[in-house]
């Protein structure tokens, strides 16, 4: 089953305002990674964390990694147009080598 | 440097039909992987492949076979078409850092309608 779950499936937001799309995982997850992929697009990646409790910022994006390494969350602080497209989290889960499990996506609408 | 190609970009089967999604990488990339995205359902692995030589499968191997004999290329085939196939298909290579973690780099994708 899915592995690493993610929330929400779909956010609409007004041009402006932040976003926050959730990952959770039913194990322990050695490393997570963000990606974005615009519509009609390819998953492109973001960023990856592996420490416990790792806050890493990119522009307006910011990606935490919670203390236990099962939750992972990435905010975006005043969306643009720009930012429109699915957001998934893909996590690296330690017993099972080399399988990275995605989350299953948020797609963000920003309405200008 | 082209990256990850994938070839076809569409395709449509009608359902019994065998066909073969192309993948190949120049990065030198030791890791291959195909994945699936569906509507809900997110990016599902259908198998991977660490090295030439070596394939494993993933979460939905079912109706779908890879061979990796080179470093370049990981093909996926389908051995008999059905409309529970209809996806798109997406090919990732990823180069081992230093941390152990892939970075994975995604190809543009295959949409496959099966009939």
């Amino acid at each position: 089953g899915q592995q690493v779950m993610q929330i929400p499936q779909y956010q609409h937001v007004q041009e402006g305002e932040d976003f926050t799309t959730y990952c959770n995982s039913s194990t322990t997850l050695s490393n997570i990674q963000w990606y974005k992929q615009r519509p009609g697009g390819h998953p492109v990646f973001l960023i990856q964390l592996v420490k416990s409790g790792e806050v890493k910022k990119q522009k307006r994006l910011t990606f935490q990694f919670g203390e236990a390494k099962k939750n992972s969350s990435l905010h975006i602080t005043a969306t643009q147009t720009t930012d429109v497209g699915t957001y998934f989290c893909a996590g690296l889960v330690t017993n099972t080598g080399n399988q990275f499990y995605f989350g299953t996506g948020t797609s963000l609408t920003v309405i200008p | 440097n082209a990256g990850v190609t994938q070839t076809p970009k569409f395709q449509v089967l009608k359902t019994g039909q065998s066909m073969t999604l192309q993948c190949a990488q120049d990065m030198n990339h030791e890791y291959m992987s195909w994945y699936r995205q569906d509507p809900g359902m997110g990016l599902r692995l259908i198998h991977y492949s660490v090295g030439a030589g070596i394939t494993d499968q993933g979460e939905v191997p079912n109706g779908y076979n890879v061979s990796r004999s080179t470093t370049e290329d990981f093909p996926l085939r389908l051995l008999s078409a059905a409309p529970s196939q209809t996806s798109v298909y997406f090919c990732a290579s990823s180069y081992r850092g230093y941390s152990g973690a892939n970075v994975l780099t995604f190809g543009a994708g295959s949409r496959l309608t099966v009939l």
